[in-house]
């Protein structure tokens, strides 16, 4: 079964940091371009960031560039999103995805909150 | 980046009867490669998006053909021949034609 399964959320501070992951299996990870896309509550689907198979090319969101950092480890089959400098405005649910033109499967999401 | 409007935002259908949702982009979604990357998603309460159409008008194994896509250039169309129960959600068209991806602000599916 293709499967992506996030984890790494949770309540953090402003200024803080979180390091989300997401795993998969069913498919040939390596050979994936993969992307994270979030969804704050009442606002539209945002894509955040997408790195290519191999980890070369990195691409993020205006936003988040210089505070997130998209890597992967194709011997783990896991995607990674290191998150820096949070603000209230980075609160939302984060989901890890594949092929990012298409998105042909999403994971189940990760809630990511940052509040004092 | 490119804008996809989507309308209407809610959709109040009867069971049984067909639905359609629009999404326009402000730029046409012809890649280079000949493709256009519009695809559709459902999203159902409390559960991550699913994707029913990609490229324009490619229904996904396991969607049941009620759905379909179609449309061109930067005017595409999302429609639901029968709605059922089943059906209700809220539908997101998506552009990766251009970088970055961006999605419609989405639209809201419940039976009458």
């Amino acid at each position: 079964e293709v499967q992506l399964v996030e984890s790494g959320g949770g309540l953090v501070q402003p200024g803080g940091s979180l390091r989300l992951s997401c795993e998969a299996s069913g498919f040939t990870f390596s050979n994936s371009h993969m992307t994270w896309v979030r969804q704050a509550a009442g606002r539209r689907l945002e894509w955040v960031a997408n790195i290519n198979s191999d980890g070369s090319d990195q691409y993020s969101v205006d936003s988040v560039k210089g505070r997130f950092t998209v890597s992967r480890d194709n011997a783990k089959n896991s995607l990674y999103l290191q998150m820096n400098t949070l603000t209230a405005e980075d609160t939302a649910v984060y989901y890890c995805a594949k092929d990012p033109r298409v998105l042909p499967i999403w994971g189940q999401g990760t809630v990511v909150t940052v509040s004092s | 980046d490119v804008v996809m409007t989507q309308s209407p935002l809610s959709l109040s259908v009867t069971l049984g009867q067909p639905a359609s949702i629009s999404c326009r982009s402000s730029q046409s979604l012809v890649f280079s490669d000949g493709n256009t990357y519009l695809n559709w998603f459902q999203q159902k309460p409390g559960q991550s998006p699913r994707r029913l159409i990609y490229m324009v008008s490619n229904r996904d194994s396991g969607v049941p053909d009620r759905f379909s896509g179609s449309g061109s250039g930067t005017d595409f169309t999302l429609k639901i021949s029968r709605v059922e129960a089943e059906d209700v959600g809220v539908y997101y068209c998506m552009q990766g034609s251009h970088w970055p991806p961006t999605f419609g602000g989405g639209t809201k599916v419940e039976i009458k």
